[in-house]
């Protein structure tokens, strides 16, 4: 069976330190990734997504960065983080290909608050 | 523009009572797939059900049922008997196609349920 994995859980960081979250897939291949920010009592807002190694598309214009280094490696990245970036991260995979009938499978998401 | 609208912000019901989660979408596509996601207060989001644009059956599952219908672009969502553990933030999501080929998620702002005991 498929998992998803995020790390860390929790991340306090100040403002103008760098960032990196870490999101992997386990039992399937080539799948879709994506990274969602939510910030406190609001909805999902799509960052990036990628459908293969190297391959990223950018939603918002923003301080943040991604990356897919390998098949089922997805990694979001910031150099100097903002107090606005405070939110709670979340990767999700979907089954590769190009069809709208895939669902999304969410990770546990990593809680960041920049202090 | 897709766009999925959840009017309702939040909705506080007393165990047992059913209750009915509205989702409103708009799209240009004639191919679409729409979906509900619960997310409870540990924020990991589950998946719930898919329905593709062709089937307007009604579906349900235990407590939950789904009501899908063209005509008005809505989907709701309606769990009978409502329990505690029903508590939660709920989404509702359209697929929508991106510039690269593939298909994203057009996201609406959410419902959060509060089932009192």
């Amino acid at each position: 069976s498929q998992t998803i994995h995020q790390w860390p859980a929790t991340l306090v960081q100040p403002v103008g330190s760098p960032l990196s979250l870490e999101c992997t897939v386990e039992g399937t291949s080539n799948p879709n990734l994506y990274w969602y920010r939510q910030a406190a009592g609001r909805g999902l807002q799509l960052l990036f997504y990628s459908v293969g190694i190297g391959q990223i598309s950018s939603e918002v214009p923003q301080n943040l960065s991604a990356s897919r280094p390998q098949d089922r490696q997805f990694i979001l990245s910031s150099k100097k983080l903002l107090l606005s970036d405070s939110g709670f991260y979340l990767c999700a995979w979907s089954v590769g290909g190009r069809g709208p009938r895939y669902e999304q499978y969410f990770g546990p998401g990593t809680r960041l608050t920049v202090t | 523009a897709q766009k999925v609208t959840q009017a309702q912000t939040e909705i506080s019901v007393v165990e047992k009572e059913d209750v009915t989660l509205d989702c409103v979408y708009e799209t240009r596509d004639t191919t679409y797939y729409l979906f509900w996601y619960k997310q409870p207060p540990s924020g990991e989001l589950v998946f719930l059900i898919r329905r593709n644009s062709f089937d307007e059956q009604n579906e349900i599952s235990g407590r939950y049922s789904w009501n899908f219908q063209k005509s008005t672009s809505s989907f709701n969502f309606t769990i009978t008997a409502s329990q505690v553990v029903d508590s939660a933030v709920y989404f509702c999501a359209l697929s929508e196609a991106t510039t690269s080929g593939t298909y994203k998620y057009i996201f609406g702002t959410g419902t959060r349920l509060k089932v009192l005991a």
